[in-house]
């Protein structure tokens, strides 16, 4: 079956605008999870839903970020007011339900000028 | 200092070679503990979970001892396809947030 999918696979926009990163799981996951890649690093959490609600948002770095996951399904991650530091690979991950393994996505390379 | 420490290397290993990861973890906490792999400019993958009796898939055996919070990979007969940047995860009891490594980098040349 399909595996999570990301959109775009790249985004480069310029410092103060806004971005939309979508992430669409494994049909049938409940739990989504968004983690940022910086160069050289290793994945770090942002947010946790479990199905419709935020269950864990204690990752966000601040309150430029938001994510919403209206239907229990696709999620968008937001960015406002974007800032050369935001650069980074965002990665959505989802699992059958919270303790399941974790399937990634392609991420979404997103570059701020 | 970082819940997960890695040697960033890189290694760089003869195809055939047997070449070995070691991963510290700082939360004595931690329940569970895997090894991703992850290619370049791609999502991580799973490779494997790491179990106290140690465990073992084909060429890859990982280990992990708690007393001294230290996990290993060992991989043997290296293959070229093995070049990727290994990661060492870490779960907390009842939690989902993964919490990487920065990861290590392996090259297999010919």
């Amino acid at each position: 079956g399909a595996g999570v999918s990301q959109t775009p696979s790249n985004k480069v926009t310029e410092k103060g605008k806004y971005v939309e990163l979508r992430c669409d799981p494994i049909s049938g996951h409940t739990a989504l999870y968004w983690y940022r890649q910086s160069l050289g690093q290793g994945p770090e959490f942002l947010i946790y839903f479990q199905g419709t609600g935020a269950a864990d948002d204690s990752g966000l770095p601040n309150d430029r970020f938001f994510a919403v996951r209206p239907e229990g399904s696709v999620s968008t991650l937001k960015i406002q007011r974007t800032e050369r530091g935001d650069s980074a690979m965002y990665l959505c991950a989802s699992s059958l339900a919270s303790h399941n393994e974790q399937f990634f996505g392609p991420g979404t390379r997103l570059t701020v000028l | 200092r970082k819940e997960v420490e890695q040697d960033p290397g890189p290694f760089n290993v003869p195809e055939g070679a047997t070449v070995a990861f070691n991963c510290t973890y700082s939360n004595s906490a931690s329940q569970s503990f895997f090894w991703y792999r992850q290619d370049c400019r791609k999502e991580p993958k799973l490779l494997m979970s790491v179990y106290s009796s140690g465990n073992e898939d084909g060429r890859f055996t990982a280990q992990l001892n708690r007393a001294s919070q230290y996990i290993s990979l060992l991989i043997r007969d290296s293959k070229l396809s093995d070049s990727a940047t290994y990661l060492c995860v870490v779960l907390m009891d009842s939690s989902y947030k993964l919490i990487f490594g920065s990861g290590t980098r392996l090259l297999v040349r010919p």
